[in-house]
């Protein structure tokens, strides 16, 4: 067990709706990671938050957003989803967000976009 | 940008032997870090062993080694005395030590090895 928790484990849902995925990261760690695992992509950097801002992006869509809360806690909003939107979702957390800071990563949330 | 490649989708081995997973990767930056990270069939991510770049002596966690040649941009795994437990899909992963960069924050992963232990 990381100490990182993800809900929820799984989801279905419908093309053309909208779904948030919630991660709790690790006590004390200031810095929140989500990535997106799927079969043609890869595991793939999303965005990066420090402490409530926005620290660094990768190859999220427009219609995907996220946000850390002032208790640390992170929302990822996947929007208008399709059905290339299936995927694995990881949260990790780190200390503080630097380069040398071990990723702990969350147990993913699984889903499904019919 | 920076990549990884794992060219071996599959590998297996037997119980109590050794295997070597393979990694390269391009950058032109000289500081960074290097990961292997674990995933077995519950899906969690767990980390096995990391590298600075800066140093030059191989990281080495129990059973797990690595051979990490810089210059060649190689970053391969050694798994010595194989367990069934080491089965799973071992993923290569680089991160910069450039701060300010859009992209410090990530880890850019390989492909994926997926291990077989056979007993």
């Amino acid at each position: 067990d990381s100490g990182v928790t993800q809900t929820p484990k799984h989801l279905i849902t419908a093309t053309g709706q909208r779904v948030t995925l919630r991660c709790s990261p690790r006590s004390g760690d200031l810095s929140v990671y989500w990535y997106q695992q799927s079969l043609d992509q890869g595991l793939q950097f999303l965005i990066q938050y420090y402490n409530g801002e926005e620290r660094a992006k990768g190859n999220i869509l427009e219609r995907f957003s996220a946000q850390q809360f002032p208790d640390l806690h992170s929302e990822l909003n996947l929007s208008s989803l399709e059905l290339g939107d299936s995927a694995l979702y990881f949260c990790a957390s780190s200390v503080a967000g630097l380069a040398g800071d071990t990723q702990y990563f969350g147990p993913g949330t699984r889903l499904t976009v019919l | 940008a920076q990549t990884v490649t794992q060219s071996q989708p599959e590998m297996s081995v037997q119980e109590a032997e050794t295997v070597t997973l393979s990694c390269t990767y391009d950058t032109s930056e000289s500081d960074y870090y290097l990961f292997w990270y674990k995933q077995p069939p519950s899906r969690q991510m767990i980390l096995v062993i990391r590298q600075e770049a800066y140093k030059q002596q191989n990281a080495t966690e129990n059973r797990f080694s690595v051979n990490f040649q810089k210059a060649a941009k190689s970053f391969s795994l050694k798994i010595s005395d194989s367990q069934l437990g080491d089965a799973a899909m071992y993923f290569c992963a680089y991160r910069s030590r450039m701060t300010g960069g859009t992209s410090y924050g990530k880890l850019t992963f390989g492909q994926g090895t997926i291990l077989t232990v056979h007993p």
